[in-house]
């Protein structure tokens, strides 16, 4: 079974360019989760759908990002205009039905460099 | 708020001993889950115990969970040069699958 697959793997932009990341789930999952770590704290919660609907975007941390599920398959986040400190590693992370009873499963992460 | 703090930061321990890490929390949970973290890799589920458990195991992992100290420990026996990683613990707030992970803890082990 594949695992949680994201794209890209490395992004290098400058300060107020534009930039989609892409998410694929494990086949079934209808949780999907995105998180990022910027340098040197914890890992944060961005946000959660399930299947196409958004959740919880609480921890989304301003309007220059905008998350989408289309046909709850795989999950796009785009950053419009991006800044510096938006700097990190963007992780996302899938599990069955149910939030919270399963694990959730993180994909190899995007590491997004703003200049 | 940050949930989940570990305990130490960083870790320095010799091939076949054991190491020892903990994570204290703030707020009632669903469940406390431990991530493992490679340089530069995506983070790997290592084991989920539930508010209502007290001990898992997994292989050469064992997860304690005390709710009334809000703490859970992570043991590692046998250590091994491949464990060498970040180690997480995250906990769940209510039903919402929402994980919130403390700092991680660096776990150097020698050969």
């Amino acid at each position: 079974e594949a695992g949680v697959t994201q794209f890209p793997s490395h992004s290098v932009i400058e300060k107020g360019q534009t930039v989609t990341l892409r998410c694929d789930p494990i086949s079934g999952h209808d949780n999907l989760y995105w998180y990022r770590r910027v340098m040197g704290k914890e890992i944060k919660f961005l946000l959660h759908f399930v299947k196409e609907s958004k959740q919880d975007e609480s921890g989304m941390p301003n309007n220059r990002f905008l998350a989408e599920r289309t046909g709850g398959t795989y999950s796009t986040l785009k950053v419009q205009p991006a800044e510096l400190e938006d700097s990190g590693v963007y992780f996302c992370a899938s599990s069955q039905d149910d939030p919270g009873r399963y694990e959730q499963y993180f994909g190899p992460g995007t590491r997004l460099t703003v200049t | 708020s940050q949930q989940g703090e570990e305990d130490p930061q960083a870790l320095s321990i010799q091939e076949g001993e054991n190491a020892t890490m903990n994570c204290s929390y703030k707020t009632s949970i669903n469940n406390l889950q431990w991530y493992r973290q490679n340089s530069g890799r995506g983070l790997v589920h290592l084991i989920l115990i539930r508010s209502n458990e007290r001990e898992k195991h997994s292989g050469r992992l064992r997860v304690t969970l005390d709710t009334s100290k809000k703490s859970s420990s992570l043991l590692i026996t046998a250590s091994r040069a491949a464990d060498t990683a970040s180690y997480f613990c995250a906990t769940d707030e209510g039903n919402t699958g929402k994980l919130i992970f403390g700092q991680g803890t660096t776990l150097q082990v020698k050969p």
